[in-house]
């Protein structure tokens, strides 16, 4: 990918059960982001996260983010089949106006 | 608003021909992006513009793509003469001008296909 990579590159969970998607980056950034994408479709913003936060909440969802270790963590708690898709974090630059740049992406599959 | 609209959705053509896909952006957005995605490279960022000039084209792969925005709400991504490997889907994104701290909407896609 154009920033880094994300593991694992496949996960398969039981409905209930909690899934953690990582991702590492190269460069310094302004924030993070993580998008899904279901098979087929474009990509949906699911939450940022800025360089100067550690952790954020949205519903199901727990991001944390280390920028000395140049990481962040998705945690989608208690998973439903309809979580089945591809995870992918995304980064803005500290060095550009936006520079949206992907990572390789989890391919998550939630069995009922 | 509708989203970002991109068209045709599919689109299938032989080596050679000349293939244009077009993005309508958000409105009020005046920064728009164009990506690629293969399984080989996943996604990759083309191209971007702001304000409907193009800042960053260093992903454009060759010199056989072309993108253009002659205003803010239209842009077309050309790809001539087209080859297989350019078989991909194409997502055009646009988000907000001057925001920095905000999410990309992203279209549908075009897949396209060359045979």
């Amino acid at each position: 990918s154009q920033q880094g990579e994300e593991d694992p590159q496949a996960l398969s969970i039981q409905e209930g059960e909690n899934a953690t998607m990582n991702c590492s980056y190269k460069t310094s950034i302004n924030n993070l982001q993580w998008y899904r994408q279901n098979s087929g479709r474009g990509l949906v913003h699911l939450i940022l996260i800025r360089s100067n936060e550690r952790e954020k909440h949205s519903g199901r969802l727990r991001v944390t983010l280390d920028t000395s270790k140049k990481s962040s963590s998705l945690l989608i708690t208690a998973s439903r089949a309809a979580d089945t898709a591809s995870y992918f974090c995304a980064t803005v630059r500290m060095d550009s106006s936006y520079k949206l740049i992907f990572g390789s992406g989890t391919r998550l599959l939630v069995r009922p | 608003d509708a989203g970002v609209i991109q068209s045709p959705r599919h689109e299938v053509t032989e080596m050679g021909q000349e293939v244009t896909l077009r993005c309508k952006p958000i409105s009020g957005h005046n920064s728009l992006f164009w990506y690629r995605q293969t399984m080989m490279r996943g996604l990759e960022l083309l191209i971007y513009f702001n304000n409907n000039v193009p800042i960053d084209d260093s992903g454009m792969p060759e010199d056989r793509f072309s993108a253009k925005m002659p205003n803010a709400s239209f842009s077309t991504l050309k790809i001539q003469p087209s080859e297989p490997r350019d078989s991909a889907v194409y997502f055009c994104a646009s988000i907000p001008t001057g925001q920095r701290n905000t999410e990309a909407f992203f279209g549908q896609g075009t897949r396209l296909t060359v045979v």
